[in-house]
């Protein structure tokens, strides 16, 4: 089974509106951590948000907020007032354990697309 | 801040070629990893080490391995290259330790390797 599960190949949005790119994750670890990335055409890999297994609160990042559901082991990336400059490849990704010792397993990856 | 530098930005080799991929970082990062990004596959870890000389394998090591000698720099060999090897090269350094569980990868600006 898929660690990590993004849904949504490609996703459109208009400049100024929000929009939410799906994560769900799979593991029976009750300690992990979930990340966002952002990967432009230029190709580098950019950390956006980190959210933790056991953190009350929703991660939020200037414009970016992480939407936590633990019970559906959901963890979508929600980006307000989109920019033309957010159109980019974007990966969720997963840590299990509580060390930095594990790796991170990363999904499949939603390519977003900002129009004028 | 961190840097991660990867030695070619694009790469190309003939069937049956050995081939050094370089990544070196300059944060004195005990964590490095080696990844290849493939369209609709997502990112997929190759090797990864934990210390100098120690190395483990990730989800995708045939055909490939790996080299570090000093801390700050982790190479990744193809020991005789293969067309279905063609692919991104994504290098990553993080810290380690129980205390950096939500420590974020940092990543070099790949290298986009092609077998013909």
């Amino acid at each position: 089974a898929q660690k990590i599960t993004q849904t949504q190949p490609g996703m459109f949005v208009q400049e100024k509106e929000a929009v939410t790119l799906d994560c769900t994750y799979d593991t029976s670890d009750p300690s992990y951590g979930l990340f966002w990335y952002k990967q432009p055409s230029s190709g580098e890999m950019i950390f956006l948000i980190y959210q933790g297994s056991y953190d009350q609160q929703n991660a939020t990042e200037g414009r970016y907020s992480l939407n936590f559901q633990k019970a559906r082991k959901s963890a979508n990336l929600v980006i307000s007032a989109s920019q033309l400059g957010d159109s980019a490849m974007y990966f969720c990704a997963m840590r299990e354990g509580d060390s930095g010792y594990s790796t991170l397993t990363f999904g499949k990856g939603t390519m977003l697309l900002v129009s004028p | 801040d961190v840097k991660v530098t990867q030695s070619s930005r694009y790469l190309v080799k003939r069937t049956g070629e050995k081939v050094f991929l370089e990544c070196v970082q300059d944060m004195d990062h005990e964590n490095m990893f080696w990844y290849r990004q493939d369209p609709g596959l997502g990112l997929r870890l190759i090797y990864f080490s934990y210390d100098v000389k120690m190395k483990e394998k990730g989800d995708i090591p045939e055909g490939y391995s790996v080299s570090r000698e000093k801390k700050e720099r982790f190479s990744l060999i193809l020991e005789s290259a293969s067309t279905n090897q063609t692919s991104m090269y994504l290098c990553a350094s993080s810290l380690d330790g129980p205390g950096s569980y939500n420590s974020p990868l940092h990543f070099g600006n790949g290298t986009r390797l092609t077998v013909t």
